[in-house]
């Protein structure tokens, strides 16, 4: 039972131009959300999150934002740089008691010069 | 600061045989976690702990996966016997602390090749 969902294996963007990574859920329990951006034979480092209090969180050119009702959310990368070239990964838990990250299977993020 | 430490970065060894893998977590962090990912798959929890106490190792497969954290800092994960199916990277991360919605910081990963 795959509970977060990342439907798209693969991305190719044009430098410069916007990425839009997507990640659906299923458990409703889930109100933290996270990702994480890995590049071969490195271990995933984390990103940015956003709390299910929020609808929006933005850190320079990253952005994520969180649709409840929809049980969806997406990560926005303005402008796409060849850096960003990597694989990102969605995340999701439930705060307080021991928190358990499930991760989603990953999306492969590249950006063409 | 020192990040998570793994080691062996690499290991190959044939079906039946024993490994072991070492994690060394960022100092002062009281969560550490094992994950499993094989390769097209997101990171799998195997076993999380919380200092020395194991809090959660449902997807842990005890008959063959043992691991344990000495002290409640270093830990190690050992498989015997392996299987083809163990090949995998084996990451281990740390946290601040549990249930704090903390970001989880993750080693280099132990790769892991099981012929």
């Amino acid at each position: 039972d795959q509970q977060v969902k990342q439907n798209s294996p693969s991305l190719s963007v044009q430098e410069g131009r916007i990425s839009i990574l997507n990640c659906d859920y299923t458990n409703s329990m889930f109100d933290y959300f996270l990702w994480y951006k890995k590049y071969p034979a490195e271990g995933p480092t984390f990103l940015i999150s956003i709390s299910s209090i929020k609808d929006k969180n933005e850190d320079g050119r990253f952005t994520v934002f969180l649709n409840k009702s929809a049980k969806h959310l997406s990560l926005h990368i303005v402008p796409s740089q060849p850096g960003d070239s990597a694989v990102y990964f969605c995340a999701a838990s439930v705060s307080g008691g021991y928190q358990k990250v499930t991760f989603g299977i990953g999306t492969k993020l590249q950006v063409i010069p | 600061e020192a990040g998570v430490a793994q080691s062996p970065r690499y290991k190959i060894i044939e079906k039946r045989q024993s490994v072991a893998f070492w994690c060394n977590p960022i100092s002062g962090h009281a969560t550490l976690y094992w994950y499993q990912q094989i390769l097209g798959q997101g990171p799998k929890l195997l076993i999380q702990f919380q200092n020395n106490g194991v809090v959660d190792d449902s997807q842990l497969p005890k008959d063959r996966f043992s691991a344990e954290r000495l002290k409640g800092v270093d830990s190690t994960l050992k498989i015997q016997p392996a299987k083809l199916e163990d090949s995998a990277v084996y990451l281990c991360a740390s946290s601040p602390q549990a249930g704090t919605s903390e970001k989880l910081f993750f080693g280099s990963g132990t790769q892991l090749s099981v012929l």
